[in-house]
Formats: C-alpha cells, sequence, structure tokens
C-alpha cells in the first residue's frame, strides 16, 4: 500500500500561495496522485489528480517530480473560504478503492 | 443534479438499536462505497460496491452489514449500535472501481450518528 504523509497543519493569509507537500515513497509504477479538499460538515470534494510532471485546472496546481515520491498541491492567492482539509491519495491503477487510504489530511488555515 | 444524497442528516441511537443508512446517487455511477470519519482522523472504508449486486468489505466492516439494492442505491445497516460506532458516516460513488484514473470519488454531506 502507498502511504502518504503530509503536514498536520499549515496556515497562511489571503492572497498569498500556499503549498502542501505530500510524500508516497512507495508509489507503486501504474499509481495516480489525487487530491481531495473537505469543508467542516462536507464530504470530501474531488479537486485535482496527476500522474506525473505538472497539472493545472482552475482551482489548483500538482507538481510531480521525475521520481514520483512526492508531490505538492498549489493553491493560488488563497481567500479565507479556502480553509480546510485536504488529503493526498495514492493508489487506484491495480488494486482498486478499497486499498485508497485517507490519511489524516493537512488542515489549512486562511487567515485575513 | 443532486449527486449523492444521504438520509438522515443527524441520527442519535441507544446501545443495542439497529437502524439503516440510506444513500442513493443520480450519476449513473457503478461504484458505490460507505466511509466513517472520527474526530481529526481522515476517513476509513467500511464497505463498498464495485458494480450492482456485488459487495465487499473495507478497511473497518465489523458490525456493519450493506445492501446494494439497485445501480442508484446503496445502504449501510447497524444491527446493533454500539458507542464505538459513533461516527459521521459518509456514501461515495464513483464512475469505476478498478482505477481512479478520471474516475474520483463523489461524496455526499454525511450522516452524523450518535450512540449513548
Amino acid at each position: 500500500l502507498a502511504k502518504t504523509t503530509q503536514p498536520i497543519s499549515m496556515d497562511s493569509y489571503e492572497g498569498q500561495e500556499v503549498n502542501i507537500t505530500c510524500s508516497h515513497n512507495n508509489i507503486a509504477t501504474n499509481d495516480y496522485i489525487t487530491w481531495y479538499q473537505q469543508f467542516p460538515s462536507q464530504g470530501p470534494r474531488f479537486i485535482i489528480q496527476g500522474y506525473k510532471t505538472k497539472v493545472t485546472n482552475e482551482v489548483a496546481s500538482l507538481f510531480i517530480p521525475a521520481d514520483r515520491k512526492s508531490s505538492t498541491l498549489s493553491l493560488p492567492r488563497v481567500s479565507l473560504s479556502d480553509t480546510a482539509v485536504y488529503y493526498c491519495l495514492v493508489g487506484g491503477s491495480q488494486e482498486g478503492y478499497n486499498k485508497l487510504i485517507f490519511g489524516a489530511g493537512t488542515r489549512l488555515a486562511v487567515h485575513p | 443534479n443532486a449527486g449523492v444524497t444521504q438520509t438522515p442528516k443527524f441520527q442519535v441511537l441507544k446501545t443495542g438499536q439497529s437502524m439503516t443508512l440510506q444513500c442513493a446517487q443520480d450519476m449513473n455511477h457503478n461504484s458505490m462505497y460507505w466511509y466513517r470519519q472520527d474526530p481529526g482522523m481522515g476517513l476509513r472504508l467500511i464497505y463498498y460496491s464495485a458494480s450492482e449486486g456485488t459487495t465487499d468489505k473495507g478497511e473497518v466492516p465489523n458490525g456493519y452489514n450493506v445492501s446494494r439494492l439497485n445501480k442508484r442505491e446503496f445502504s449501510l445497516r447497524l444491527e446493533s449500535a454500539a458507542p464505538s460506532q459513533t461516527s459521521v458516516y459518509f456514501c461515495a460513488s464513483s464512475e469505476v472501481a478498478l482505477s481512479s484514473y478520471n474516475s474520483p470519488l463523489h461524496f455526499g454531506n454525511g450522516t452524523r450518528l450518535t450512540v449513548t
């Protein structure tokens, strides 16, 4: 199983760029990296997914180095509404969703 | 488009009581899942259904049963509730089970269950 390690919490201020790094040293060749966001009293929401290099969508960017042993979620110009827990997941190739593990995630607090 | 709908939103049970948590999705997804989330922790998979007619155990299945009633609905049953089952329960669905690529999980907003 590809275990992930993320910082427990982070603080930022409105307008700043936030980078959350996730370590996944034993990622398998066919595994994808997926990030979810969870607000209080809501279920997690898919943010972005990638396999290698860089992926960008309207919400975030995901940077994955060549060795794929880590990944960085980048949130540009955060606002108060980005305060949430962010989960990094690795897997979903051959093992299926029964092997995907949600860790404790990273609690991001955005301050005025 | 409602996505994933869970009922009820809140429930209080006494130890030993039974109840069924309901989940329905309107995205025509093949796969459905039940997770629990305890305070300050991530989500743990209880059961999942890769496709209509199949169910499999996840990480923490003890004390629970599931039914994939049809493609849309996946219910979770607690036969004899225990205080250790106090948690927030999330239902999720995805288009495909065996690959996460381009098949993200879509979650409901949860059922908050307290067992006294």
